[in-house]
Parts: C-alpha cells; structure tokens; sequence
C-alpha cells in the first residue's frame, strides 16, 4: 500500500458541479502538496499547505489541511473544462523541507463533462 | 529560462540494453529529483539530490544510478533495461531558501520510455 492514498482514484462530474478529492498519509505529514497534471504533460504546482488546519485557495480550487487526521482534501468549485487532469497529491518525509525526499499519491483522474 | 529540460522525450529499449536520461535546468537549483510515473501508482521517487555531489536513494531506485557532478545536470542511469522499467520518467528540481527547499518542484515534460 502507497503512503499517499487518494481518493477517488477517477471522477467524472458535469460541468458546474463541485467536487472533493482527499488524500490521506499514513505517516506524519511535514507539508502537503497539490499537483496537477495535463495529460502527457509534467506536473504543475498548485499549493502547498503545512499547518494544520491551513486552508489555501487559488482561483475555484481550494485545500485544506486536517493534520490531526493526516488528511488533505482539494475542493473544486463551479467545475470547468479546464480544471480536468489528474490532480497529485504530494508530502514531505523530513521535517522541514530540509530533504529532496517528496512522496506523491497514486493520484485522481478529473474529467469533466461540458 | 529553459526551465527543467529532459532528453530524450521518447526512447524504445530492447531488454538489457543500458542509457541514460537527461536532465538540466538552468535554474541553479539544488534540490533535483527523478520520479518515475505508472498508471495507478502516481509518482513514485527513484533518486534525489540535494545539491552537487550529493544523492540519494528514493522509493524505488533499483537497476537505476545517479550522479551529481555539476549542479545543472543529473542524468538517470538505466544499467540493464527491463520491461518493468516501462514508464514515463519525469525530472524535477527545486531551490534552497533560508536553509529549506522552495515549496515549488519545477517539473520536466517527461521522458517516455519503453523496454521491450
């Protein structure tokens, strides 16, 4: 079993809806990591959240971090084409950012419907 | 800029036959990272390095080497392709920042590979 477990693994939604997608850590989280990715693409960095409780938002993308449940949720508002791809989650394993060491989830496939 | 560049951007391999990817930034960074991407396993991390001279192992780093001799580069060795190396590899990096490194991972557009 990964670290990094998302969930869903894919979601399909109609244009306008909101959507949820978690990411749960089996061991302590350092700083969290949001991810997204085009297909065929590298990977483009989102937010990072290290406190818990943080909640950051960028644009109709939200992220919160609960540190006690070693959980991370990503919340798209109002969904749009655009916001299709796969979203990655990401996490320190030294505190600090002192290490290269950054472990990623299996990651959520996001389609959305026009 | 050029950012973070990988060569080649696709590769075919018989078994057994060795290369090595390429990685450069231009950037200066210190941190740069080789991950290795499969369907339903994510990312997974196959080296690191934290600056110049200096690597590590990640998740999965066998049948792969590394070096880091200069700080633009870190090529990722494949000594004995296999068909379980198939996979898309992607090339990362990031900068130090009081002590830290940055938040940010700049990613290269990936590496397909294909071992047959």
């Amino acid at each position: 079993s990964q670290e990094l477990e998302q969930s869903p693994q894919s979601l399909i939604v109609q244009e306008g809806k909101n959507l949820t997608i978690n990411c749960t850590s089996s061991k302590t989280l350092y700083g969290l990591y949001w991810y997204k990715q085009k297909y065929g693409e590298g990977l483009i960095f989102l937010m990072m959240l290290q406190k818990g409780g943080e909640e950051k938002s960028h644009e109709k993308i939200t992220a919160k971090l609960d540190e006690k449940k070693q959980q991370s949720s990503l919340h798209i508002t109002a969904s749009q084409p655009s916001h299709a791809g796969i979203y990655l989650c990401g996490a320190d394993r030294k505190e600090g950012n002192q290490g290269g060491k950054l472990i990623f989830g299996q990651g959520t496939e996001l389609s959305v419907k026009p | 800029n050029a950012g973070v560049t990988q060569t080649p951007k696709f590769q075919v391999l018989k078994t057994g036959q060795s290369m090595t990817l390429q990685c450069a930034q231009d950037m200066n960074h210190e941190y740069m990272s080789w991950y290795r991407q499969d369907p339903g396993m994510g990312l997974r991390l196959i080296h690191y390095s934290v600056g110049a001279g200096i690597t590590d192992q990640g998740e999965v780093p066998n049948g792969y080497n590394v070096s880091r001799s200069t700080t633009e580069d870190f090529p990722l060795r494949l000594l004995s392709a296999a068909p379980s190396q198939t996979s898309v590899y992607f090339c990362a990096s990031s900068y130090r920042f009081l002590g830290r490194r940055s938040d940010t991972q700049y990613f290269g557009p990936g590496t397909r590979l294909t071992v047959l």
